[in-house]
């Protein structure tokens, strides 16, 4: 079984770049969940879907960061404009589910991002 | 609030000896537990959860857990350690009184093993 697949590895901007990051989830996952990994952090929450619907994204910073889940499959986070600050591992996650045994979380490999 | 407490940065232990890797949590009701290994450049792979049921929870590469609810404790064990163990380990809980399917991570236990 393919695992959670994210795009692309490592991506190098100038400031005030635009950036977008994909992931493909584990085939029947519903749920689909953006992390962000500082250096020597565990990861943060940023959003996540259930399906096509945005149902915790307390933690995205809206005014400059975007998600999007059309077909309730793959998703893609935005950062427009970046700043130097946003630096950091992107990850991607999915789950079967929300509750019980289904709510086992199998991330991808991340996108390294560097904001020069 | 839920929290989580890794005390250690680092762990060391020659190889074939067993390790420990600390994590206690913090939540208003019943806890999922779930410990994480992040390798170089790599994502989180899942090791092992603990729901309900049994305290001692197997799971991959011959990596336990024991829940200690009194403790609020949820150590990673492994009794012969391997070099190929080496890697970040990350506890997480969830607090199961929410509704939302939050995952709060600790800062992360990095585990080096010597041969």
């Amino acid at each position: 079984e393919a695992g959670v697949v994210q795009s692309p590895r490592y991506k190098i901007i100038e400031k005030k770049q635009p950036v977008a990051f994909w992931c493909n989830p584990i085939s029947g996952h519903n749920t689909l969940y953006w992390y962000l990994q500082n250096l020597g952090q565990g990861p943060e929450l940023l959003i996540r879907y259930e399906n096509e619907e945005a149902v915790d994204d307390s933690q995205l910073p809206k005014d400059r960061f975007s998600a999007e889940r059309l077909k309730g499959v793959d998703s893609t986070l935005k950062i427009q404009p970046a700043e130097l600050g946003d630096s950091a591992v992107y990850l991607c996650a999915s789950s079967l589910g929300v509750s019980g045994r289904e709510e086992t979380q199998y991330f991808g490999p991340g996108t390294r991002l560097l904001v020069l | 609030a839920q929290s989580v407490a890794q005390p250690e940065d680092q762990v060391n232990v020659a190889e074939g000896n067993p390790l420990t890797v600390k994590c206690t949590y913090s939540v208003s009701g019943n806890p999922y537990l779930f410990w994480y290994v992040q390798y170089p450049n790599r994502g989180l792979q899942f090791l092992l959860k603990y729901i309900t049921g049994d305290n001692l929870v197997k799971g991959s590469y011959g990596f336990e857990a024991e829940f200690n609810k009194s403790q609020t404790s949820f150590h990673l064990k492994k009794p012969s350690a391997l070099v190929s163990d080496s890697a970040l380990y990350f506890c997480a809980v969830r607090d199961l009184t929410g509704t939302a399917s939050k995952l709060t991570f600790g800062t992360g236990t990095r585990l080096q093993v010597t041969l």
